[in-house]
């Protein structure tokens, strides 16, 4: 069973289109954080959030913490080529033990965005 | 300024061969991580040092797996005897403490 469920595992979509994409769990998480990893890279942090219900935005991508701190989306805003990637959240599990460095990933979203 | 690079960034083990992953953090960074990302999926936690001590090995999938970082800088993920199950992207990233985690291209291992 994925702890962090990422829907959807693909998207393809034209340049100039919006997009949102979601993580999903049904544990609750101190703090949540996206990447995007593309080809023969390592992932790349854009975000963490911490506060329930907080929102952060960074230029055209808006990302949101769920109330209740187990679920996170992304959106984006005029999908650009240079967005293609592997879209991951990761959290930091409430109760690992306060850890704080343990990252549970998501499986990912691929997204294309085509010219 | 350099980022964490790992080496080599490919290769190709026959099943049975024993194969050595080498990671160099970002200088002044205590801690360091190892992740194994098998295809289509995202990376899973191995292990964790602080230093030279490795204070969270659990997420080694066997004792086939060994990580070492004996000076507190370079590390380096030994894998022995390979399986083709092994076959996966291996990443290394390494952080200041318990903040961002900077991660390396990834080492990607075949076993044939």
């Amino acid at each position: 069973t994925q702890l962090l469920e990422q829907s959807p595992q693909f998207l393809s979509i034209q340049e100039g289109e919006n997009l949102t994409v979601y993580c999903n769990s049904s544990s609750v998480f101190s703090s949540l954080q996206w990447y995007r990893q593309e080809p023969g890279e390592g992932p790349v942090l854009l975000v963490t959030v911490v506060t329930g219900g907080e929102v952060k935005k960074l230029k055209r991508l808006t990302f949101q913490f769920g109330d209740a701190r187990k679920d996170s989306s992304l959106h984006i805003t005029a999908a650009q080529p240079g967005d293609t990637g592997l879209y991951l959240c990761a959290g930091d599990r409430e109760n690992s033990g306060g850890s704080n460095y343990k990252l549970t990933f998501g499986k990912g979203t691929l997204l294309t965005v085509n010219p | 300024g350099a980022g964490v690079s790992q080496s080599p960034r490919y290769k190709v083990a026959k099943r049975g061969q024993d194969v050595a992953l080498r990671c160099d953090p970002i200088s002044g960074h205590v801690s360091l991580f190892w992740y194994q990302q098998a295809l289509g999926q995202g990376p899973e936690f191995l292990t964790y040092f602080q230093n030279e001590a490795q204070l969270d090995k659990s997420g080694l999938p066997s004792d086939r797996f060994f990580a070492e970082r004996p000076e507190g800088s370079v590390s380096t993920l030994k894998i022995q005897r390979t399986q083709q199950e092994d076959s996966a992207v291996y990443l290394c990233a390494s952080s200041l403490g318990r903040d961002e985690q900077f991660f390396g291209p990834g080492t990607r291992l075949t076993v044939l």
